[in-house]
């Protein structure tokens, strides 16, 4: 079954705008961590944000904050001032404590910011 | 000065061959894995070493094999190449199950035609 689910297959957005991603994740282990990643056309993946499920606040990374919602399952990710470098795929991502380390990948949402 | 070094980049073959990935990581983590990701950029993991014990191992066709001689090196074995197998292949590294973030390497391109 799907853990991690991101229904935005795409999404345009002026740049100067601000543009929230979701992200909805499914697991019944009470320790995890959020991921966010971003992958451009060259192909690599940058880390972006984490958030613990222990944290309690929002975690944020300069223009990138996470809406972290635990009761509802959802670590949207927030992408503020958008710029034109900020095209690209972007990742939410899981990984459970009990998992051995293993990170699960939503689909992505492909994000094209213009002038 | 890069972290997580995959080689080659690109990996052009013919099927039925049979092909390596080579992945170091100079950072000091404890944990190496291989994700594969398929042409609609859905990524998955394939393998995971600690210290240089297997232990994740998803289901992945027998031909594919990872060999970690160090914690430090993790490369992938590919035999018997199938048209199936056109992706890209990132290896990435971390610390312990914390919270610490992975850190991939830029990936393989493997082009089976």
């Amino acid at each position: 079954a799907q853990k991690i689910t991101q229904t935005q297959p795409g999404m345009f957005v002026q740049e100067k705008e601000a543009v929230t991603l979701d992200c909805t994740y499914d697991t019944s282990d009470p320790s995890y961590g959020l991921f966010w990643y971003k992958q451009p056309s060259s192909g690599e993946m940058i880390f972006l944000i984490y958030q613990g499920s222990y944290d309690q606040q929002n975690a944020t990374e300069g223009r990138y904050s996470l809406n972290f919602q635990k009761a509802r399952k959802s670590a949207n990710l927030v992408i503020s001032a958008s710029q034109l470098g900020d095209s690209a795929m972007y990742f939410c991502a899981m990984r459970e404590l009990g998992s051995w380390g293993k990170l699960q990948f939503g689909a992505g949402t492909q994000v094209v910011v213009t002038p | 000065d890069t972290a997580v070094s995959q080689t080659p980049k690109y990996l052009v073959t013919q099927m039925g061959n049979d092909k390596s990935i080579k992945c170091e990581q100079n950072l000091g983590h404890d944990t190496m894995y291989w994700y594969k990701q398929d042409s609609k950029k859905f990524l998955k993991i394939m393998f995971s070493y600690n210290n240089k014990e297997l232990i994740i191992n998803e289901t992945v066709p027998n031909r594919f094999s990872p060999k970690s001689p160090d914690k430090a090196h993790l490369n992938l074995h590919i035999n018997s190449l199938e048209l199936g197998d056109s992706a890209v292949y990132f290896c990435a590294s971390s610390l312990g199950q914390g919270k610490d973030g992975y850190t991939f390497g830029s990936g393989t391109r493997l082009t089976v035609v």
